[in-house]
């Protein structure tokens, strides 16, 4: 069945550093794929997504890229902040388009 | 612009005793509704999910129940809660269609004792 994963937690970085958190997937046909980032205590907040092969999805300085031949959709920021610290979610939509199937969580700690 | 409201924020529960969470949508018509539990230090599991009144769809076997008795009314029930319960419960709602992004509420967080 169709699945993601993600790189395991936590991931600790200074303020300013290059941010890389690796997603790959397993899917049936070409399904869109989406970054969900959830503060503390806090729901789930939608940060991008792609909805086709070589499609990159941006926001607030993140990026990722959907990358048919690797399977895979890596979250980057050239320039982490402290307000970064959060946890992020792979995620993508099962075949019959009815939900989402979320990678495990990545635990992001920036310190200044 | 479309919000969706989850209340309450924090609930303690005795074990045995029953549960109502409940989830609204406004600003928008025949969404697809969806509950999600999150324990703690894992990822999201998926409970249940609707595309319309009435029409609902579970994910996982559970003491757990879903209604939908109006277009952007979702509610989460129990007879009886158990220990194993806890954890973070999060409503969601997507557009209808295929690939659409999911956009969440704040979240429950449910206690038992």
């Amino acid at each position: 069945g169709d699945s993601v994963t993600q790189m395991e937690g936590p991931v600790t970085l200074s303020e300013e550093a290059f941010l890389t958190i690796n997603c790959t997937y397993t899917a049936t046909g070409y399904p869109s794929l989406f970054w969900y980032v959830q503060y503390p205590g806090e729901g789930l907040q939608l940060l991008l997504k792609a909805t086709k092969a070589d499609d990159k999805g941006s926001n607030k300085g993140f990026e990722a890229t959907y990358r048919k031949e690797t399977t895979s959709f890596h979250l980057e920021k050239g320039s982490v902040q402290v307000s970064d610290s959060a946890v992020y979610f792979c995620a993508l939509c099962n075949q019959a388009g009815t939900a989402l199937i979320f990678g495990k969580g990545t635990t992001l700690s920036v310190s200044s | 612009s479309q919000t969706i409201h989850q209340w309450p924020a924090t609930l303690v529960q005795p074990v045995g005793s029953p549960l109502s969470l409940e989830c609204t949508v406004e600003g928008t018509s025949n969404p697809n509704l969806y509950w999600y539990r999150q324990a703690a230090g894992r990822g999201l599991q998926l409970l249940f999910y609707s595309i319309g009144i009435d029409q609902i769809s579970s994910e996982v076997p559970q003491n757990l129940s879903a209604s939908r008795p109006q277009d952007r009314q979702f509610i989460l029930s129990s007879k009886k809660l158990l220990l194993s319960d806890s954890g973070f419960y999060l409503c969601a709602w997507s557009v209808m269609g295929h690939n659409q992004p999911q956009h969440f509420g704040d979240g429950t967080r449910l206690s038992i004792l």
